[in-house]
């Protein structure tokens, strides 16, 4: 149980171009969802926290304009990428949270963004 | 400034040689401390959850303890698979349910 996933698992785009990431809880209806990043050998980087139906909070430094966020249902949101550019390369994850109180996030398996 | 320190950074074992792995944090209201595997190009896999000091969770290989100031992931005999970054995380006690994560522990097992 728990399985969340993301689609595409990579994708590499021209500069200037807009990408969106999917993320589905497969087996479970998710309260909330978060999108991170991640940098090679670094830690994951909270981006923002969703909940159906309302806007997403996102953290200090994330552009909400470029990295837009929809969670249209209990088990899909997404993240757009506007206007992409190199500097946007990266790893993103996304999670799912059953409840809100527990804390636990089961993560995607990611996906690897390449801008040219 | 809460904070989530995971000692080392790296960590290289042979095969059947027991450690342990280290998770100090310094935060205003802990609701729980988690445990993720992750290898590479993958999203984290989630281990365990420890709630109140004196915890002990168990899975395998691994077992994951809490103090009020740390947590240790203790790896007995280890094998090559288990061979990955354990990332630790906090849960504060705040409104959301948001995760700090620690920077990990790079694990690699050697036959």
């Amino acid at each position: 149980g728990a399985v969340v996933s993301q689609h595409p698992s990579w994708v590499i785009c021209k500069s200037g171009t807009s990408v969106k990431i999917e993320c589905r809880s497969l087996d479970f209806q998710a309260t909330t969802m978060f999108w991170y990043r991640q940098f090679p050998k670094q830690s994951l980087m909270l981006m923002a926290t969703s909940n159906e139906g309302s806007k997403a909070t996102y953290e200090q430094g994330v552009e909400k304009d470029k990295f837009l966020i929809n969670h249209a249902s209990l088990t899909l949101s997404t993240l757009t990428v506007t206007s992409a550019h190199p500097e946007d390369s990266s790893f993103y994850i996304c999670s799912a949270s059953v409840n809100r109180g527990s804390g636990t996030q089961y993560f995607g398996p990611g996906t690897r963004l390449l801008v040219l | 400034e809460d904070q989530v320190t995971q000692s080392p950074e790296a960590l290289r074992l042979q095969e059947g040689e027991s450690s342990s792995l280290n998770c100090s944090y310094t935060v205003s209201g802990l609701r729980g401390l988690f445990w993720y595997r992750q290898d590479p190009g993958k999203g984290p896999e989630f281990l365990f959850t420890l709630y109140s000091a004196g915890e002990e969770k168990e899975k395998e290989r691994l077992k994951a303890t809490l103090t009020k100031k740390e947590s240790f992931l203790h790896i007995t005999a280890p094998k090559p698979e288990d061979s990955a970054t354990y990332l630790c995380a906090v849960h504060m006690n705040s409104g959301y349910s948001t995760l700090t994560f620690g920077k990990g522990t790079m694990l690699l097992v050697s036959p």
